[in-house]
């Protein structure tokens, strides 16, 4: 099993919509969590990180974590062509920032 | 600010040469992280380093990598002999203490 497990996707939704990326990870014992995106060919760029359970706001983006269920999830609201992308999840197991693991991406493709 | 600066952007070596890559962190910040991106396996941490002394190498593939911090302002990465293998885009990205890191633009290094 892999440390961080992502749908490779692609993952479609019309312009407009509410896209909902999700995260599963292996180690009950992870305390940072965060999202990147990232654009063909260019590098990730950090859009979100979250610590404590519960939903966490960001102008159109949302990050949910779920401890107890091993879970961290980012919402898109009003999703915009400029928003496809490949997001990554990833994972710090031991807390702090260092030697975080990524999974392997969502491809996240916004219809006009 | 500059951001995390690398170079070359792009590398076509042969078989067995050669290869250093360079990473020039931003300013001020402590930790400096090398990872290779693969489609296959994507983004995977190879070594990273704090106020210039190697903490973790255990990403780093065999012993044909290696990996040096001289200063607080450079690192290089090296491949001594390449193999077609390697070839994968190699990200630099920067954090100071405990927050989030950023990525500079990667180079992409292919290897006939």
């Amino acid at each position: 099993q892999k440390e961080v497990e992502q749908n490779s996707g692609p993952l479609s939704v019309p312009e407009g919509a509410i896209a909902s990326l999700n995260c599963t990870y292996s180690d009950r014992g992870s305390q940072s969590f965060f999202w990147y995106r990232q654009y063909s060919g260019k590098s990730p760029e950090l859009i979100m990180f979250i610590y404590s359970n519960g939903d966490k706001e960001d102008g159109r983006f949302t990050a949910q974590l779920n401890k107890a269920s091993q879970y961290v999830s980012l919402l898109i609201r009003d999703s915009q062509p400029s928003d496809s992308a490949t997001y990554l999840c990833a994972v710090n197991p031991s807390g702090g920032y260092q030697k975080v693991t990524f999974g392997i991406g969502t491809k996240l493709q916004v219809i006009p | 600010d500059a951001g995390v600066i690398q170079s070359p952007r792009h590398e076509v070596t042969e078989m067995g040469q050669e290869v250093t890559l360079r990473c020039k962190p931003i300013s001020g910040h402590d930790y400096l992280f090398w990872y290779r991106q693969t489609m296959m396996r994507g983004l995977e941490l190879l070594i990273y380093f704090n106020n210039n002394v190697p903490i973790d190498d255990s990403g780093m593939p065999e012993d044909r990598f290696s990996a040096k911090m001289p200063n607080a302002s450079f690192s290089t990465l090296k491949i001594q002999p390449s193999e077609p293998r390697d070839s994968a885009v190699y990200f630099c990205a920067s954090s100071l203490g405990p927050r989030p890191q950023y990525f500079g633009p990667g180079t992409r290094l292919t290897v006939l």
